[in-house]
Formats: C-alpha cells, structure tokens, sequence
C-alpha cells in the first residue's frame, strides 16, 4: 500500500464549478500535511497546508483534516481556468521529509 | 529575493556516463532533499540531507549519491547513467517545523 494516495483523474469541472481533490495516507503519526500546485513543465507550488483537524480556508482553497479517518482533502470554489493544474498531496512522515501522492489532474472548462 | 536553483535545466547522456546534477540555494535552509517525478509515480524521494556532512537514503537511492559540504549545495550524481533513471530530478529545500518544501525548478534528464 502506497503511503498517500490520491483520487487519480484527470478531473474535469465547469468553470465556476467547485472541484473536489482527495487524499488518503497511512502513517496515523503524520501530523503536517499539504497541497501543492504544479503547472505542467514547472516545478510544485506550495498553496495549502493543514496541521489540525478540521476546515482551513485561503481565497477560494479550502483544505479539509480529518485524522482520524487518515484524509485531507482541497477544495477549489469558483474555479477558473487558471487552475488547471495536476494538484499534489504531500504528507510529512516524520523527520521533515514529505511522502507525495501521485497527483490529480483538474482541468477546467470554459 | 532567496531562492533555489538547478542546473543544467536539460541534459542527455548515454548509458554508463556518469552525470552530476547541481543545486544551490540561498534560503539558508539546513534540510535539502532530491526527488525525481516518473508519470504515474508521482515525486519519489532519493537523498536528503539535514546539514552540512549529513546525507541519507531516501526510497529510491540505489544508482544515486550526494554530498553537502556546505549549506547551499547538495548535488546529486548518477555513478552509471542507466535508461531507468530517465527522469525529471527536482531539488527541495525546508527549514525545519513542518516541512514546508521549496522546490527548484526540475533538471529533465534523458538516458540513452
């Protein structure tokens, strides 16, 4: 079993449309976890981070912890096309190293 | 402004040769780690370091190595280029916490 795992798409939405990115992992110690962005040919971006369980929102990401049940998730409201993207999961396993999932691409409809 | 950069940006070599990948940062930052990204695998760790003289293995490092000799470099050389490891090779840096990971922007190399 991988240790994260993502919903693997590709993801089509409508622009304006909310799309939904979700994430699996298997380290229950894992207390930092992340979103990145990368546009294809460049490097990830950072654009979210989540260390508690529950909703954090910035603009129109909102990133959702659920410990428990080993999941976090990004939710990506209004989309534009500007957002198309493939959309990593990263978790911290311990030492400041980052476990990646193998990535989600969205694409956004105009 | 700081940053973290690679060279070269794109290489090709053949099997056998060995092949020497540079990154430099200037975030100041001790932890720096290399990852390589295949389709369908996603970023797949091979070495990081914690500070100067401190290397480590990572999931992937068989055919790799590194050095740190100093804060900002942590170059990553193939021994014997091998078709497998056709990839795109990405540098990252963080400063302790929570791992936040600053990423440079990729060395695509080709193997044949």
């Amino acid at each position: 079993q991988k240790e994260v795992e993502q919903n693997s798409g590709p993801l089509s939405v409508p622009e304006g449309a909310i799309a939904s990115l979700n994430c699996t992992y298997s380290d229950r110690v894992s207390q930092s976890f992340f979103w990145y962005r990368q546009y294809s040919g460049k490097s990830p971006e950072l654009i979210m981070s989540i260390y508690s369980n529950g909703d954090k929102e910035d603009g129109r990401f909102t990133a959702q912890l659920n410990k428990a049940s080993q999941y976090v998730s990004l939710l990506i409201r209004d989309s534009q096309p500007s957002d198309s993207a493939t959309y990593l999961c990263a978790v911290n396993m311990g030492d400041y190293k980052l476990s990646f999932g193998a990535g989600t691409t969205v694409t956004v409809r105009a | 402004d700081a940053e973290i950069t690679q060279s070269p940006r794109h290489k090709i070599t053949e099997t056998g040769r060995q092949v020497t990948l540079a990154c430099h940062q200037t975030w100041n930052h001790n932890n720096m780690f290399w990852y390589r990204q295949d389709l369908g695998h996603g970023l797949r760790l091979i070495h990081y370091s914690y500070g100067v003289q401190d290397t480590n293995k990572g999931e992937v490092s068989d055919g790799y190595s590194v050095s740190r000799s100093n804060t900002e470099d942590l170059p990553l050389t193939l021994e014997s280029a091998a078709s497998s490891q056709t990839s795109v090779y990405f540098c990252a840096s963080s400063e302790g916490g929570t791992g936040e990971l600053f990423f440079g922007e990729g060395s695509r190399l080709t193997v044949l």
